[in-house]
Formats: C-alpha cells, structure tokens, sequence
C-alpha cells in the first residue's frame, strides 16, 4: 500500500538550478526518508530526518519536515546531470513497514 | 561490505517454470525485506523477515513463497505466476525496522 503522494510527478530543469520535491503522507511516522533510483536499478539511501527534527542537510540535499502537515520536502541545489534519476519518500512508522511514495522523475539538462 | 548482492540480474519464466531469485548481505542487518516494483511504480512491500523469521506477508500471493535460510541469505522462489508478476523485484536490509535501507540492484523478471 502506499503512503503518500510526491509532487511533482516530473520535474525538467536546466543544470545548475534547483530542483524542489514535495512529499505528503497520510499517518503518524517515526521518522522520513529518501531514495533515489536510476532507471531500472535499485534504491539508494539519501538522507534520513527524523520526526523531531525540522531540517536536515547532507551536501547538496536539504530536507525539511513538517509533521504537522505530514508533509516533506527535498532541495537538491546546484542540479547536475548526473542528478536526473526518480526521486522517492518513504516512512516508517512504528511497525516493521517501510512506505515508499509515488516518487519525482528528475530530468536534469546539461 | 555495504552490499547487499541480489542474482540474478534479469530471469526469463515461462508460465509453468519454477525459480529463485536470492540475496545476500553481510552488514548482521535484523531485517530483510523483498520488494516488488513495476515500471514507474514505487516499490511495493511483499515480505519482511526478521531474525529469520517472517514478521509480514503483504497478502502476496502464494505462488511467491519467501525463505530466510540464514540471517544473511534471502531467497524468493517463484512458482505458476502469471505475466503481470513481471517486474523488477528489490531485496533491501536495514539494521533495524523503520532505519535506513540497503537495496540489491534488483532482479528484473519477464514471465512469459
């Protein structure tokens, strides 16, 4: 089942702008997180914010939280090429699951 | 080792065919997991073990039938399924429930 909704659905921008990505999510979570694919391989691990925490920074990733919202968002500054892949949230709540959404299809033009 | 290694990388079935996909992680992970994702699809939970043992089972169809061996081995076998199981099924692990995963690359399976 799916937890949430990501927008956009695809998102095309030229290299050196930033690419902004929203997550929304339905119940009570732990903690968020994001993962990002390349076409037809797995997931990788970005960045992991907890529900007590309002931001987080890894390089050029920034990721907020609203839980009151239940809502996220992923910055990623400075897009380059090699950055165009599908973009996940995924959350966990207090069982064994992890929720993956909908995802953002990042196209980024060099 | 941050790998968690998944074979094979691409398997053609037929319909009557009966196979394995498996996967392997030597982080001492708790939890393994098998996802099922269809192209632009995010992944869908199938299965998640725990020490060893089954801990959930997304009312999956009992033509795939999960086994942990091991706490480092997962194994997926598939019997009788249909062309709409094709996909790209993930094994993923994590330390613990709820923390970050550990994806494999994936097995991309065409039933024909």
């Amino acid at each position: 089942s799916q937890q949430g909704e990501e927008d956009p659905q695809a998102l095309s921008i030229q290299e050196g702008e930033n690419a902004t990505m929203n997550c929304s999510y339905k119940t009570s979570i732990n903690n968020l997180q994001w993962y990002r694919q390349n076409s037809g391989r797995g997931l990788v691990h970005l960045i992991l914010i907890r529900s007590n925490e309002r931001e987080k920074h890894s390089g050029r990733l920034r990721v907020t939280l609203d839980t009151s919202k239940k809502s996220s968002s992923l910055l990623i500054t400075a897009s380059r090429a090699a950055d165009t892949a599908s973009y996940f949230c995924a959350t966990a709540g207090g069982g064994f699951k992890t929720i993956f959404g909908a995802g953002t299809r990042l196209f980024v033009k060099a | 080792d941050t790998e968690v290694t998944q074979t094979p990388k691409h398997l053609v079935m037929g319909m009557t065919n009966k196979k394995s996909l498996k996967c392997e992680q030597h982080m001492g992970h708790r939890a393994m997991y098998w996802y099922k994702q269809k192209a632009k699809k995010p992944p869908e939970l199938m299965f998640v073990y725990s020490y060893e043992k089954l801990s959930i089972n997304e009312s999956v169809p009992s033509r795939f039938s999960p086994e942990c061996p091991n706490s480092s081995l997962l194994n997926l076998h598939l019997h009788a399924l249909q062309p709409e199981d094709s996909a790209l099924y993930l094994c993923a692990s994590s330390q613990d429930f709820g923390e970050k995963l550990f994806f494999g690359s994936g097995t991309q399976l065409s039933v024909l």
